[in-house]
């Protein structure tokens, strides 16, 4: 069964410093999401792709954090410089012809 | 988007049927009701799509009610593998290109 990939799995990184993730989405899937998870919340999604396009991206704070997704494939969402409040998971979302969405495992990041 | 609301948690023992019953009184007509699945340090999961009435499929049952205002996920005979976050998220679900909105979801223990 085709799955969402994602990595690294875990990033310990310092506040100041930047950082990045990159997601591989299930292959034919046009639709991409990056979802920021807190411990004990929901996701809350951050931008949604359509090929290499932005739909949504209201919720992500664009002074620090990016995303990018060039060739309408895989895609790469940036934090510089990461903040404390930053530590999560981040969830990287794939959507096909159908209704479902496909999450990755996710990438958990600690600032410090 | 309409807001759901759903029980903070729930405890069960295996081989018991559990029901997670989710409110959502201002649900729109184009809206679909669906539940979500997250285990620890992974990515949520699809588990089940209904518009109206009963859905059923190999993993569990959702019951609506000719209001739509709630609906009910069903889980047969839960098992430890079970114990996992819920979530029940209203929007308009046929297409993939909708974003989801999560809330805090519906934590299930399962008991031997």
């Amino acid at each position: 069964e085709a799955e969402v990939a994602q990595s690294p799995r875990y990033k310990i990184t310092e506040k100041s410093q930047a950082v990045a993730f990159w997601c591989d989405p299930i292959s034919g899937h046009a639709t991409l999401y990056w979802y920021r998870q807190i411990l004990g919340q929901g996701p809350e999604l951050l931008v949604q792709f359509q090929d290499e396009s932005v739909v949504d991206d209201s919720q992500l704070p664009k002074d620090r954090f990016s995303a990018e997704r060039l060739k309408g494939v895989d895609s790469t969402l940036k934090i510089q410089p990461a903040e404390l409040g930053d530590s999560a998971m981040y969830l990287c979302a794939s959507g096909g012809d159908g209704s479902e969405q496909y999450f990755g495992p996710g990438t958990r990041l600690t600032v410090t | 988007l309409a807001k759901t609301t759903q029980p903070i948690s729930m405890d069960s023992y295996e081989g018991q049927e559990v029901n997670i019953t989710c409110s959502h009184n201002n649900i729109a007509t184009n809206d679909y009701i669906t539940w979500y699945q997250q285990f620890p340090s992974q990515g949520p999961r699809f588990i089940i799509q209904g518009y109206k009435t009963k859905v059923t499929n190999e993993v569990a049952s959702l019951f609506i009610p000719a209001d739509r205002k709630s609906s009910t996920l069903s889980l047969p005979r839960v098992s430890l593998s079970d114990t996992a976050v819920y979530y029940c998220l209203v929007g308009d679900g046929a297409y993939n290109t909708d974003k989801l909105i999560f809330g805090t979801g519906t934590r299930l223990q399962v008991f031997p």
